[in-house]
């Protein structure tokens, strides 16, 4: 099994619908991200949580809300979805911070690919 | 502003080639750097990372970097390509103050010929 998983893999919805995915990690990990992938534009942060009480916006938050339940699952919901939301959604988990010895390193899942009609 | 660039958002090579895949930053204080790559429908994974050990880095599948304050530069490099190696590949930075986050670069994508 993989460490880091997503679900679901591919989604097709309409404007306007709840959109919830979800990842969980067997890596034992306490930091977790979400990132959105866009042709051209790499990768962006949209939410990351360092423990389960620390939740913090990334740079592109506006649409999405987060909730971290336990240390091992981290989802990401859309409470309205539209159209510019479609792209793949990958989930990561780091264990510590570079500085604290050769950590920094991201840990990803293999996507969740949303697309919103 | 702290910013990542990846010159070339698609770069061929023939097989047996040599691979340069180039990546700058932004920055007054030299950040944490990392390139991952990325396999047709998977995940990110890293590749290799910088955190101010040797400033040459040596990383999986024969790829290696190379830290160049002077320059702000961390280009990726292979001395022969090989099929396997089509993908897209991503610099990425831990700016010093950024709070540990993750910042990549657009991409790059490797086309290998035969």
């Amino acid at each position: 099994d993989a460490d880091v998983t997503q679900t679901p893999r591919n989604r097709i919805t309409k404007t306007g619908k709840r959109i919830m995915l979800e990842c969980s990690q067997t890596k034992g990990h306490d930091r977790m991200y979400w990132y959105r992938q866009d042709p051209g534009l790499g990768l962006r942060l949209i939410y990351y949580s360092f423990d389960v009480k620390d939740i913090n916006k990334g740079e592109i938050s506006d649409g999405y809300s987060v909730s971290r339940q336990a240390q091992a699952k981290f989802s990401l919901s859309l409470e309205s979805a539209i159209p510019n939301q479609t792209a793949l959604y990958f989930c990561a988990t780091s264990d510590s911070s570079p500085g604290q010895g050769f950590g920094g390193e991201l840990f990803f899942g293999e996507g969740s690919r949303l697309t919103v009609l | 502003a702290q910013s990542v660039t990846q010159l070339g958002s698609h770069v061929s090579v023939s097989e047996g080639a040599l691979v340069l895949l180039r990546c700058n930053y932004s920055s007054s204080v030299p950040p944490y750097l990392f390139w991952y790559v990325q396999y047709p429908n998977q995940g990110l994974q890293l590749l290799l990372k910088y955190t101010s050990a040797a400033t040459l880095v040596k990383g999986i599948n024969g790829f290696e970097a190379e830290f160049k304050k002077s320059e702000t530069s961390f280009h990726l490099t292979k001395p022969s390509a090989h099929m396997s190696d089509a993908a897209e590949y991503f610099c990425a930075v831990i700016f010093s103050g950024g709070y540990q986050k993750v910042t990549f670069g657009t991409g790059t994508k490797l086309q290998v010929i035969p």
